[in-house]
């Protein structure tokens, strides 16, 4: 049971490149968030999708698009990369069905920075 | 929507002391309060959590307290170790709803 699975681990990118961060689960959670983590701060959510086919925008959305291509995998994608945007990325997934509420799990992160 | 504060931001302790994290959330309809730890270059990790319909939960060194009442919930480690060393995150949470909202962190230093 691998859980919460990122890639790349790492990766460098030039300004303006764009990529996409690989997310999966594997214990058939509903909800799957994007999370951004700077250096000596906390988790800001960028994206979240609540079900298979939904995506809604977090505190910060802009510059980065979401795909939840199916209940497994949610994708990140920044399509014109910039300076700001280096950071570690966290994807996570949590049960919230009516009777089992629970917290979110972690993926190892990706940590991506951008010359 | 949700509003989570946390103090202090840094705690410094000595080996073997008793550490408080303390989390005050704005909304009442939050009833799931998870503590995460995380350690230098890794994710967080959940340590415990507490619903709101308990007032307390313990495990081993580790509890947590719940005041639904003032809004506020605290994280008490007991006969602190160095490898308990980490940031720890609070969060506050409710059902039906995609609130997962994250306090902004403690550093906790146990000294040797």
């Amino acid at each position: 049971n691998a859980g919460v699975t990122q890639t790349p681990k790492f990766q460098v990118l030039k300004t303006g490149q764009s990529m996409t961060l690989q997310c999966a689960q594997d214990m058939n959670h509903n909800s799957m968030y994007w999370y951004r983590q700077d250096p000596g701060m906390g988790l800001r959510l960028i994206y979240y999708s609540a079900s298979e086919g939904t995506t809604d925008k977090g505190e910060v959305p802009n510059g980065y698009n979401v795909s939840r291509l199916n209940k497994r995998e949610f994708s990140l994608r920044l399509e014109s990369a910039a300076p700001s945007q280096t950071s570690v990325y966290f994807c996570a997934s949590r049960s919230d069905t009516d009777t089992a509420l629970g917290p979110q799990h972690f993926g190892d992160g990706t940590r991506l920075s951008i010359l | 929507g949700e509003n989570v504060e946390q103090h202090p931001s840094t705690l410094s302790v000595q080996e073997g002391d008793s550490a408080v994290i303390k989390c005050t959330y704005s909304d009442s309809a939050s009833n799931y309060f998870p503590w995460y730890k995380q350690e230098l270059g890794k994710r967080p990790q959940l340590i415990i959590d507490i619903r709101s319909n308990v007032g307390e939960k313990k495990d081993q060194r580790i509890a947590v307290t719940l005041n639904k009442t003032a809004k506020h919930f605290s994280l008490h480690i007991t006969e602190t170790q160095p490898e308990d060393s980490a940031v720890y995150f609070c969060a506050a949470s409710y059902n039906y709803g995609q609130n997962f909202v994250f306090g902004p962190g403690t550093r906790l230093s146990v000294l040797p």
